[in-house]
This record gives structure tokens, sequence and C-alpha cells, in this order.
């Protein structure tokens, strides 16, 4: 079955312990991103990837790290996390760019809900 | 730079028409739609770019009228399923960025 899979779903951490959640996706998909979903404001992009290897800043990128060094596997790191990182994330992946390929939509994963204390 | 999604919320009887607005302040290339239900993920629904789309599949239509830089979801003759929040997301002319709107909540009751 064709999916991004995401974990853990639910995480709960203290102040400043680092921490990755995992993203992983088998359609072969070049692009790739973190979202940051909070109450009225909808998704945030964190990061993203185009391909392996190239990594690009989104709207919200402090306090966050992103790898890229297989196609299918797109890790988020929070060196220290803080309570303002408290949130839902999501991964999500592509075919294309989806800013610009009217064929290449999202798919998301789950979703990991993420509370730092 | 947020595109403003109207209503907030809304809530409908079985069998009504629903229709979500997506506007946005500045000049778009592209609208993205996609629903959420509770607790799950975002889907995709439908991409329309400027030149006037319109596009639809089963009682779920949308159209992008780029002059007025705003995109409308219609959905007719809503069913149980359509429950969940809509997101619009926007992909600006000058930037390419795709920014999503807060989300218009629909609540269809039987």
């Amino acid at each position: 079955e064709a999916q991004v899979t995401q974990n853990p779903r639910y995480l709960i951490t203290v102040t400043g312990k680092k921490l990755t959640v995992t993203c992983s996706q088998n359609m072969n998909h070049e692009y790739m991103s973190w979202y940051r979903q909070d109450p009225g404001l909808g998704l945030r992009q964190i990061y993203y990837s185009m391909n392996v290897e190239v990594t690009d800043k989104g709207d919200v990128p402090e306090g966050y790290k992103v790898s890229r060094k297989e196609k299918r596997n797109f890790p988020l790191i929070l060196e220290s996390p803080s309570p303002n990182q408290t949130s839902l994330y999501f991964c999500a992946s592509s075919f294309g760019d989806p800013r610009t390929q009217s064929t290449s939509p999202l798919h998301f994963g789950n979703g990991t809900r993420l509370t730092v204390t | 730079q947020q595109p403003v999604q109207s209503p907030q919320a809304v809530i409908l009887r079985e069998g009504e028409d629903a229709v979500i607005n997506c506007s946005s302040s500045k000049a778009l290339y592209s609208v993205h739609w996609y629903r959420q239900k509770h607790g799950e993920a975002p889907v995709f629904l439908m991409i329309l770019l400027k030149g006037g789309e319109q596009k639809g599949h089963d009682k779920i239509s949308a159209s992008f009228n780029e002059k007025k830089q705003q995109s409308s979801l219609y959905l007719t003759a809503s069913q149980l399923s359509y429950s969940g929040t809509y997101f619009c997301g926007t992909v600006q002319d000058s930037n390419y960025q795709l920014i999503w709107g807060a989300g218009t909540k629909l609540i269809i009751k039987p």
C-alpha cells in the first residue's frame, strides 16, 4: 500500500531533550516536506526537500533540523525542544513539486502529536 | 499572506449544499484543496491552476478566479462523509510559496 509513515504518533518529552520524528514513504517520491499544524494557523511548512541531499527552509524552520540521505526517508530533528514546539506535525511527499505541478498532490502521513513540557 | 477562508465553520443537514471560499491578497498561480477528518491526515481533493479553471468529481467541485484572487469549493447534496475541516493552499505567482489557510470546519448532521 502506498503510504507515508510517521513515527511515533504521540510523543511527550521535556524541554531540551533531543528527539527525532521519522518519516518514510514507499512511493519513490522526489519531494518531501514537514509541516506543523496549530489551531487557527493551518499548516505551516518547516522544511522541504526536492531530492536526496537537497533541503530548504520553509516558513518556520527555527529550532528544527532535517536530513535527506535516502530518497524514502526524511527525519525531523529537534535538537533542544521547547514548549512552543508543542504541536501536531505532518510529513508529506509528492512525486514532483506540488507548487508548480497540478499532477503532484501531497500525500500526508498520519501525524505526530508532540508535547514538550 | 495567509489566504483567508470563509466561513470559519458551517453546520448543515445532510443533502444541503455548501460553499467554502478562499481569498488571497496576492496574485496566485494555483489553489489546492484538502480535507482533514478529525485525528487524520489531510487528503487531497483537487488543484486548480490559473486560467480560470473549474474542476470537480462526484459532488465536490471548485472554481478559481485569478482576477479576484479567490477560489470556491462547492459541495452539493452533502453527505455525512463530507464532514471535516477543509483547507485551501495558495501558490503565489511572485515566489511560488505554498501557504495554507486556517481551515473551514464543516459539520454535516443527519
